[in-house]
């Protein structure tokens, strides 16, 4: 595998289920990032993990839990979500942000349906 | 704070006609500008970016983007356009210093007509 991988690609849950999102990337980058991508509104940034620690979380509701065991995963933890959170979950990875601005490079996402 | 603003959500142009898609951004310090494309069923890639030095910066695919400081604007442009190129395009911004935050614009849908 190369770039930046995610699993599922589409995922259907219930509003009392609880489910995974997965990102690797292979790219030996040091920072990743979760994004929600909604239809007309701009990409939204989630969290922000920097050499494993999270660097940014912009008030995300707590439904949502991130989880980075090392430099090349992360997890979205995800638990009694709402039908406003269907949407587009992208994954992203770049060099450590705080030392420039670097490219980023996504994953395919998880197309997210919550009923 | 800053912001990026694409006003066209929708720009249908004919095979091989000229584009242009608008992108204007807003901060009080220097910035750094990306373009990205986001193709159907794929995560967004780079097209291009503007870091320092010449304000037309060239990119993948055909396209380029002019930098210009005193309109705060930074449009991309490909002089003919082909039905590969009907994707979504995301303008970006990222301010220069410290920790850097990247906010995306709301896209641009290109649609290509044959």
């Amino acid at each position: 595998e190369t770039g930046v991988t995610q699993t599922p690609r589409h995922l259907v849950m219930g509003m009392t289920n609880k489910k995974s999102l997965k990102c690797e990337q292979h790219l030996g980058h040091n920072a990743m990032y979760w994004y929600k991508q909604s239809a007309k509104k701009p990409l939204e940034l989630m969290f922000v993990y920097s050499l494993e620690e999270r660097v940014e979380n912009n008030s995300v509701p707590s439904r949502f839990s991130p989880e980075c065991p090392n430099s090349s995963h992360l997890f979205l933890h995800l638990h009694t979500l709402q039908p406003e959170d269907s949407a587009l979950y992208l994954c992203a990875s770049s060099q450590d942000p705080g030392t420039g601005p670097h490219e980023q490079y996504f994953g395919p996402g998880t197309r997210l349906t919550v009923t | 704070a800053q912001s990026v603003t694409q006003l066209d959500s929708q720009v249908p142009v004919f095979e091989e006609a000229p584009v242009e898609l608008r992108c204007n951004y807003s901060s009080s310090v220097s910035v750094y500008l990306f373009w990205y494309v986001q193709y159907p069923n794929q995560g967004l890639q780079l097209l291009l970016k503007y870091l320092s030095g010449s304000t037309l910066v060239k990119g993948i695919n055909g396209f380029e983007a002019e930098f210009n400081k005193s309109q705060t604007s930074f449009h991309l442009r490909k002089p003919s356009v082909h039905i590969s190129d009907t994707a979504e395009y995301f303008c970006a911004v990222s301010e220069s210093g410290g920790y850097q935050k990247v906010t995306f614009g709301t896209g641009t849908k290109l649609q290509v007509i044959p």
